[in-house]
């Protein structure tokens, strides 16, 4: 199993609900990330947990919230979010922790709009 | 963080090489360049990485310059299923990869 799942594939969620994203792998990896990709922009880093720890925060607004409860299960969950947070959230993993070097891989994204 | 810079876009006819090139103007000794592409409506895909030599795997190589300072990724038969955009990294030891603009390649039959 080389996937990356991530779930729901479309969100669609008003600016005062509460919604949760969620990623899982099922690899064995020990780092997983939160990436945000705006349309026709490269995806921007927003999170990395290692073994479970959140090690990268790259001074996200509060109202994303991430948890990795174990190894295999990342969530993203939100509240409060505004229009411009509209796009797709892309989830990572990668084998080892954070300062391994090896590949990434990604889910195919969960495409979130914001009304 | 450590910045790239690739060319908006290129196109290739299909069945010929493609030199994809980046420029690592910040890259430090402990580095490793990757690179990944990203068809429509798809997640980031893996193509390659390394540190200093040339590497070679079944989807492409890449060739970095001995100052490290720029690398290229070679498709040696480029395919219409290699439309997709680009994206070269470099990162230290393999800490969080922060991509760059991309190169958008065109494959055109």
């Amino acid at each position: 199993d080389t996937e990356v799942t991530q779930t729901p594939k479309h969100l669609v969620m008003g600016m005062t609900n509460k919604k949760s994203l969620k990623c899982e792998q099922h690899m064995g990896h020990r780092a997983m990330y939160w990436y945000k990709q705006k349309a026709k922009k490269p995806p921007e880093l927003m999170f990395v947990y290692s073994y479970e720890k959140l090690s990268i925060n790259e001074s996200v607004p509060s109202r994303f919230s991430p948890e990795c409860p174990n190894s295999s299960l990342l969530n993203l969950h939100l509240h409060a979010l505004q229009p411009e947070d509209s796009a797709l959230y892309l989830c990572a993993s990668r084998r080892g922790g954070v300062v391994n070097t090896g590949e990434l891989f990604f889910g195919e994204g969960s495409r979130l709009t914001v009304l | 963080d450590a910045k790239t810079t690739q060319p908006n876009s290129m196109e290739s006819n299909e069945e010929e090489p493609v030199h994809l090139p980046c420029n690592h103007s910040t890259i430090s000794g402990t580095d490793y360049i990757h690179w990944y592409r990203q068809l429509p409506s798809q997640g980031p895909e893996y193509v390659i990485h390394g540190l200093t030599s040339n590497v070679n795997n079944r989807m492409a190589s890449l060739a970095i310059a001995e100052d490290r300072k720029s690398s290229t990724l070679i498709l040696h038969r480029a395919t219409l299923r290699d439309a997709a955009v680009y994206y070269c990294t470099d990162s230290n030891s393999g800490y969080a990869l922060n991509f760059g603009k991309g190169t958008s390649l065109l494959v055109t039959p």
